[in-house]
């Protein structure tokens, strides 16, 4: 069965320091990947998404993810995170050719000024 | 991406009584997906809304419990029946764009007591 690992529940950074999420996923073929923030309170934002071409994908915010098929991973990161990005980061895989997304546990990032 | 409102925000029930959440799109979509995110869990699938047929359900989700409808391509319901405090979660629609991703409400924060 298909499964997403963040294997990190908490990160604490400081402002203005780099950041790397990590996101692990279990599938025999090469699945679609998501990023997703979501603030306090707040429903969940797409931040970039993988299907094919170029393994390394620019999304909104400054972020950039990394497809590593022999790894297995989808790695998020930032090179210099702000305050504002404190908030919960959820890794999603979808088998192509379904709509099903499956949802890492998350990560929750908090940032020091 | 189109724009998802959600309503209510969000609501206090008394156990045993029953709510209804709306979603509402700001253009036609195909796919409509209904998720449960427990406090502190990441999300979970309830069912697939689509309109003009019966909504499709997840294992551990049934239809008298979470009774979904689907009258256009615009709009989807979503009702949580027979309330415990269990069912305090938020509950998030989403709807999948051609870009092929999915786009989230803001979610439905419900509380049981």
């Amino acid at each position: 069965a298909q499964s997403v690992t963040q294997p990190d529940i908490h990160i604490t950074v400081s402002e203005g320091a780099s950041l790397e999420l990590r996101c692990n996923y279990s599938y025999g073929a090469t699945p679609y990947l998501f990023w997703y923030v979501q603030s306090p309170g707040q429903g969940l934002q797409l931040l970039l998404k993988y299907f094919s071409g170029d393994t390394l994908v620019q999304g909104i915010k400054g972020f950039e993810a990394e497809f590593k098929r022999s790894q297995s991973s989808f790695n998020l990161r930032k090179p210099s995170v702000h305050w504002s990005d404190a908030a919960e980061y959820f890794c999603a895989v979808v088998t192509s050719g379904t709509y099903k997304y499956i949802f890492g546990t998350g990560t929750r990032l908090k940032v020091l000024a | 991406s189109a724009v998802i409102s959600q309503k209510p925000s969000r609501d206090i029930c008394q156990r045993g009584t029953s709510l209804t959440i709306q979603c509402q799109v700001d253009s036609q979509v195909t796919m409509m997906f209904w998720y449960r995110q427990q406090p502190g869990q990441s999300l979970t699938l309830i069912a697939t809304a689509n309109q003009g047929s019966e909504a499709t359900y997840e294992s551990g989700f049934v239809i008298d419990k979470f009774p979904i409808s689907r009258p256009n391509l615009t709009f989807s319901t979503l009702t949580v029946s027979n309330m415990s405090p269990e069912d305090s979660s938020i509950y998030l629609c989403s709807v999948e764009e051609t870009d092929g991703a999915q786009y989230f409400g803001p979610g439905t924060r419900l509380l049981v007591l």
